[in-house]
């Protein structure tokens, strides 16, 4: 089935430090949702792309779908403790459209103050 | 501001057992899922619903489990006879027609004995 491979799969850094996660695919996306989940809790949704080169902000996150409709990027600026959870990429199913998204491998943030 | 529930937080139950887990969506949405996650893995799709049927199911998702929509708020899912390895989280999310953007639920977790 269809994979979404995302790197790096885990990162500590410090506090006021820039983040860049990246979110690779073997099919074309037409859709790249961002998730943040942090512990015992369900993700929620960061960040929506829907159109190749796409840049899209929410905060001080940014999010780009990529020019080859592969892969999509996101950026964390001056991190903060509460930015610790796991960061997944998600999008529709090529195949399934909306019955179906696969989520990706995810990246675990860890913050040190 | 609307959001996906889940009833209970946490269901242990005794293998072999039957389990109810239950989801209220979103008010206008009108597509409904069910995903799985493994405590430190990826979320995995179960099984998509809409127009009072399923949709797509994944490999996962064998005769053990069904889904229902009883009434117009609650989604359900059951497993009939519960494994040590259905031990994981369960996520509820739905969505809006004509919308990527799927809101999840903060999920049950099921422990099997």
């Amino acid at each position: 089935g269809q994979q979404l491979n995302q790197s790096p799969q885990s990162m500590f850094i410090q506090e006021g430090e820039d983040v860049s996660m990246n979110c690779t695919s073997s099919s074309i996306f037409n859709t790249w949702l961002w998730y943040k989940q942090e512990p015992g809790e369900g993700p929620v949704l960061l960040i929506a792309l829907y159109k190749a080169g796409e840049l899209t902000s929410n905060g001080r996150l940014t999010a780009q779908f990529g020019i080859t409709r592969k892969d999509s990027f996101l950026n964390i600026s001056a991190s903060i403790p509460s930015d610790v959870g796991i960061y997944f990429c998600a999008g529709p199913d090529p195949t399934s459209g909306t019955y179906k998204y696969i989520f990706g491998t995810g990246t675990r943030l860890k913050v040190l103050a | 501001e609307p959001e996906v529930t889940q009833t209970p937080s946490h269901q242990v139950t005794q293998m072999g057992q039957e389990v109810i887990l239950r989801c209220v969506p979103i008010s206008n949405h009108l597509y409904f899922y069910w995903y799985r996650q493994i405590l430190g893995q990826k979320v995995e799709f179960l099984v998509s619903f809409y127009n009072n049927e399923i949709s797509e199911k994944s490999e996962i998702f064998d005769d053990q489990f069904s889904v229902e929509r009883p009434d117009g708020s609650n989604f359900t899912l059951k497993i009939r006879s519960t494994k040590l390895e259905d031990s994981a989280m369960y996520f509820c999310a739905s969505k809006r027609e004509h919308s990527y953007e799927q809101y999840f639920g903060p999920g049950t977790r099921l422990t099997v004995t």
